[in-house]
């Protein structure tokens, strides 16, 4: 049973750019969360998604970014226009039936 | 607001000593709190949770105790090993139904001397 798969693990992005992260859960998870984690701090949540629902987005900034989880594929967090700030390791972490949430490997985006 | 916050930000143990890591919450409807082991460049990893029913609960070579009166929340590492070097967060949830974010706190660097 593979683990929560993040990809791209590395990203480099010109400010301006977009960024796509990319998120599989856990085979029989339906629950993705993304966190975004700045160097030497913790894990700041951003938002959780159900299949198809966003159930709460509370920790997303109003503007630039985004976050989907279809009915097929991926989760995706999208990051628009991103500026220097935005760096930052991105985690996803997927549950099931119980509260016990698993992170995948993250993704390093670095905005130049 | 709610917070989850650590006492220490770093601490350094004799390998083979036990280390204890604390940490303190404030949200008094949190419910469900995790552990969880981050190495350099890698995902936080699970090491064990507990639910508010209880106080107490063990895993191999971890314990954790928790004491919802002072709202205190501890990692119990026993002998120590290098490979225990990392970042320790702790995370509380209030669970509604079947699923719920994690808040988590800042993290704390324990270091394992040889």
């Amino acid at each position: 049973n593979a683990g929560v798969m993040q990809n791209p693990r590395h990203l480099v992005r010109r400010r301006g750019q977009e960024a796509r992260l990319r998120c599989s859960p856990m085979k029989g998870h339906s629950h993705v969360y993304w966190y975004r984690q700045l160097p030497e701090e913790g894990l700041k949540f951003m938002v959780y998604l159900q299949k198809e629902n966003i159930i709460d987005e509370s920790g997303m900034p109003k503007e630039r970014f985004s976050a989907e989880f279809p009915k097929e594929g991926p989760s995706i967090l999208r990051i628009q226009q991103v500026v220097r700030g935005d760096s930052a390791a991105y985690f996803c972490a997927s549950s099931g039936t119980r509260t016990e949430a698993f992170f995948g490997q993250g993704t390093r985006l670095t905005v130049v | 607001g709610e917070s989850v916050g650590l006492h220490l930000p770093t601490l350094s143990v004799q390998e083979g000593d036990n280390s204890i890591i604390n940490c303190a919450y404030s949200n008094s409807a949190s419910d469900y709190f995790i552990w969880y082991k981050q190495e350099s460049g890698k995902g936080p990893q699970f090491i064990i949770d507990i639910r508010s029913n209880m106080d107490k609960r063990q895993g191999q070579r971890v314990t954790v105790l928790l004491n919802k009166t002072v709202k205190h929340l501890s990692l119990q590492i026993a002998a120590t090993q290098p490979g225990d070097s990392a970042v320790y967060f702790c995370a509380e949830a209030i669970s509604t139904g079947a699923n719920s974010k994690l808040t988590f706190g800042k993290g704390i660097t324990l270091s394992v001397r040889p």
